[in-house]
């Protein structure tokens, strides 16, 4: 049982470039959301989705877009990196009821 | 809008010494409460939830949290520490509501354990 897959671990990307972080979970879990952590800042909810084909926005949107087109597999997508976004980045899957389980993280460095 | 307040960024205890790390939220209804840690560079692991009935709720590696709902608190607590807990931990809240599935979290406190 994987849990929540996250890929890559570590990104490096040059301002104004694009390009999709990946999560996908096994674990049939209707909710998945993506956070990005700060230092003093905690997790922030950038977007979230309740089920295959609804998304929706969370504290900070700008700059990030999301699909889902399975259960399994919610990617967030940057359109043109800033270094603003550099942050460690953590998808989370959840079920009614439950905690979250979250992805070992993505660590993202914008040059 | 749903919140939590974690008063301190960091708690330094001794070890063997009691540790409690602090939280307070609010949200509409009645809440589901977490906690997490997180140890360097690694992702955030679950401790422990209150999400019904006895206040004080046991979790992972002998951690425990007591909900208080009249003072809105959910503070975590350990009767000894040990080195091995220091790490960041996180407090998190979301509501009961069918569809209520937002996680909000604290900023973290940073938990220091000295020999």
């Amino acid at each position: 049982n994987a849990g929540v897959t996250q890929t890559p671990k570590f990104q490096v990307l040059k301002t104004g470039q694009s390009m999709t972080l990946q999560c996908a979970q096994d674990m049939n879990h209707e909710y998945m959301s993506w956070y990005r952590q700060d230092p003093g800042m905690g997790l922030r909810l950038i977007h979230y989705s309740v089920g295959a084909g609804i998304t929706d926005q969370g504290e900070v949107p700008n700059g990030y877009n999301v699909s889902r087109s399975t259960t399994e597999d919610f990617p967030l997508r940057l359109l043109s990196a800033a270094p603003s976004q550099t942050s460690v980045y953590f998808c989370a899957s959840s079920k009614p009821g439950y905690g979250y389980t979250f992805g070992s993280g993505t660590r993202l460095t914008v040059v | 809008a749903q919140s939590v307040a974690q008063p301190e960024d960091q708690v330094n205890v001794a070890e063997g010494n009691p540790l409690t790390v602090k939280c307070t939220y609010s949200v509409s209804g009645n809440p589901y409460l977490f906690w997490y840690v997180q140890y360097p560079n690694r992702g955030l692991q679950f401790l422990l939830k209150y999400i019904t009935g006895d206040n004080l709720v046991k979790g992972s590696y002998g951690f425990e949290a007591e909900f208080n709902k009249s003072q809105t608190s959910f503070h975590l607590k350990k009767p000894s520490a040990l080195v091995s807990d220091s790490a960041l931990y996180f407090c998190a809240v979301r509501g009961s509501g069918a569809g209520s599935y937002q996680l909000t979290f604290g900023k973290g406190t940073k938990l220091s354990v000295i020999p």
